[in-house]
């Protein structure tokens, strides 16, 4: 069965800081792994997708994941937050027929 | 703006009451997906309709259902609602089934049940 743990429920790193958030998942062959942000009040909405290939993926507004098969991890980083980067951060898999999202990582930013 | 649109954006009522949420998907994605978000529970999947039939079940209660029509909208109905129905309720489609298929979401439809 799928499954993806978010370890941390809250980071806080202080603006220009360099960010990494974790995201372990569970699945017997190669998933499909996906990286949301929710801004407060809005929905959510795709950062960057792994299928296959290059296991390091750039998103937009400059993030990147890297795809670490022998530590069943997709980590999300980005190299210096701004303010507006504060939001709820989702990692989800998606196996043959569906997809799961994690709890989710709450992201501050110190000024 | 993904494309996919819900209504209302925000509903107040009181409990035992009934409600229906809607949900028009992005042009082309025969799938749409109800999702409920609270601030102790999170981000909880409720149930998929894929072309007019149910295709997958979450931790939706007996309270709530669901229906995708023809033009391919979808209806959440929430019956007999209780203080803890309150939440966002997020309605996202997606071209097809697949899990690689990327879900589109919906800006929410907040629900306070008072």
């Amino acid at each position: 069965a799928q499954s993806v743990t978010q370890p941390d429920i809250h980071i806080t790193v202080s603006e220009g800081a360099s960010l990494e958030l974790r995201c372990n998942y569970s699945y017997g062959a190669t998933p499909y792994l996906f990286w949301y942000v929710q801004s407060p009040g809005q929905g959510l909405q795709l950062l960057l997708k792994y299928f296959s290939g290059d296991t390091l993926v750039q998103g937009i507004k400059g993030f990147e994941a890297e795809f670490k098969r022998s530590q069943s991890s997709f980590n999300l980083r980005k190299p210096s937050v701004h303010w507006s980067d504060a939001a709820e951060y989702f990692c989800a898999v998606g196996g043959i027929d569906k997809i799961i999202f994690g709890k989710g990582t709450r992201l501050h930013i110190l000024p | 703006d993904s494309g996919v649109t819900q209504t209302p954006k925000h509903l107040i009522t009181a409990t035992g009451q009934r409600v229906t949420l809607r949900c028009s998907p992005r042009s082309g994605d025969l799938s749409v997906y109800w999702y409920q978000q609270s601030l102790d529970q999170g981000l909880q999947f409720l149930i998929q309709y894929y072309n007019g039939e149910e295709r997958a079940k979450g931790n939706i209660l007996e309270r709530f259902s669901a229906q995708q029509f023809p033009d391919l909208h979808s209806e959440l109905n929430l019956s007999s609602l209780e203080l803890g129905d309150s939440a966002l309720y997020f309605c996202a489609s997606s071209v097809a089934t697949s899990g690689r298929d990327e879900q589109y979401f919906g800006p929410g439809t907040r629900l306070t049940v008072t």
